[in-house]
């Protein structure tokens, strides 16, 4: 069964830093990128960035460019979304999915909660 | 960057409805525009792809139409399961999505 498994749900204080983890199975990773979406509570879904696990070729939504960074490890299919210093704003279920060039998220992970609070 | 709008935020209906959402694009997307359906506390779901393919397992009452800037999402009768918030999103340049539609019972 093709599936994304992401790592589970964070309780962090602000300042803090955070990776988060998103683990293809039953695919063939390198073929297809990966994509970040953020749902902050209430609100809409909004793309943060990509990246092609193959070449680790990673492309950022403007507003996020600067606030994560994208990575992957192709070896054990697994794609990664760090922070270095949380913020109150960037608490949210984070979501990863999987996408062929200019094609649709049609395989999603289940979510990972972060809450920033103090 | 590419934006994109849908119209109406939320709407209400009864079911057996037929329902319309719109989506436009600031600028040409080709047919490059999928569409997602999410319930509340769950992860989002693919529907539609390339503005009017159906991903499979997805029931016939859903199509969609458009291309270049206009696209709609069209649910033909609607059902108790269809009640949800539905987000179009282009992957013609990047990534983005649009604002969501929350469908709720009339």
């Amino acid at each position: 069964e093709v599936q994304l498994v992401q790592s589970g749900a964070e309780v962090k204080k602000p300042g803090e830093s955070l990776k988060i983890s998103c683990k293809g199975f039953g695919y063939t990773y390198n073929t297809y990128w990966i994509g970040w979406v953020r749902q902050m509570p209430g609100q809409g879904l909004e793309w943060m960035g990509s990246i092609y696990p193959r070449d680790s070729d990673t492309r950022y939504s403007p507003p996020f460019q600067a606030q994560v960074t994208i990575s992957a490890d192709e070896s054990i299919t697994t794609a990664y979304l760090q922070w270095s210093s949380l913020k109150a704003s960037d608490t949210g279920i984070y979501y990863c999915a999987r996408f062929a060039g200019a094609g649709p998220m049609d395989v999603w992970g289940q979510g990972t909660t972060v809450i920033v609070s103090s | 960057d590419i934006q994109m709008t849908q119209s109406p935020s939320s709407l209400s209906a009864s079911l057996g409805d037929r329902v319309t959402i719109t989506c436009r694009a600031s600028q040409s997307i080709s047919n490059y525009l999928n569409w997602y359906q999410q319930k509340p506390g769950k992860v989002p779901m693919l529907l539609i792809y390339s503005a009017s393919r159906l991903q499979s397992g997805v029931p016939s009452r859903f199509s969609g139409s458009g291309y270049g800037t206009d696209f709609t999402l069209t649910i033909s009768s609607l059902q108790p399961e269809d009640f949800a918030t539905y987000y179009c999103q282009q992957s013609f340049i990047l990534v983005s999505f649009g604002g969501g539609t929350t469908v709720e019972i009339e």
